[in-house]
């Protein structure tokens, strides 16, 4: 199996500021990886896909880049609705994985 | 509009059984992956299988590989999992999710997610 390992665990940041989150793999996933929103007592939603792809709806402050084995999600001006918990998602292999999270916190 | 909605969850003793649904609308169910996906009260997200469109690969996690079966009816647009001999490490929301597809086929994302069923075990 791929391991995906996400840091910091956890950040503490400002309306304004710009935000990145890594995540490092195991192994190569080519562009193989997704990064997820989770706000508390609501299912995930989708960010950004194939490492760099902004999903439908997405505001534009969310990107995503990074190949083979290390990865980064930036928000460009922190938002209040953004304070939340990230995660990323190998897809490289069928047996899925994702990382251990990363809170924004105020 | 994509909908998916998650029954079944529930107290089990450990060892016991049970069988979570979901049931989705809004989109052509047949031609998408679909996963469960779960996650322990105050924990991460822990990815636990994965079915094709046409039901013919499934995938598990080694966590429990065994034990559960991921399954669908595409007549009724339903997506299930069966999960036997349960542990309280089993206790989590359990999230259906449906699957974006890139690259082709070989990526996966989840694009649209149920609001989750809670499984407890406990005796």
């Amino acid at each position: 199996d791929i391991q995906v390992t996400q840091s910091p665990s956890s950040l503490s940041a400002s309306v304004g500021d710009r935000v990145t989150i890594s995540c490092r793999a195991s192994r190569t996933l080519l562009t193989y990886l997704n990064w997820y929103q989770q706000k508390p007592g609501k299912p995930p939603k989708l960010l950004i896909y194939a490492a760099s792809r902004l999903q439908s709806g997405v505001p534009s402050r969310f990107s995503g880049s990074g190949s083979g084995t290390d990865f980064t999600l930036t928000i460009s001006g922190l938002q209040p609705e953004d304070f939340a918990t990230y995660y990323c998602q190998q897809a490289f292999i069928s047996v899925l994985t994702f990382g251990g999270g990363t809170r924004v916190e105020i | 509009e994509v909908q998916l909605l998650e029954s079944g969850g529930g107290l089990v003793e450990p060892g016991e059984s049970l069988r979570l649904s979901c049931t989705a609308s809004g989109f052509s169910f047949s031609t998408y992956a679909m996963s469960w996906v779960r996650q322990a009260p105050g924990k991460g997200l822990e990815w636990v299988s994965n079915i094709r469109g046409n039901g013919d690969d499934t995938y598990y996690a080694d966590s429990v590989k065994g034990r559960f079966t991921i399954s669908r009816d595409n007549s009724k647009n339903t997506l299930y999992l069966q999960l036997n001999s349960l542990r309280a490490e089993d206790t989590a929301v359990y999230y259906c999710a449906k699957g974006k597809p890139y690259y082709g086929d070989g990526g996966l994302g989840f694009d649209y997610w149920g609001q989750g069923a809670l499984v407890t075990v406990s005796s």
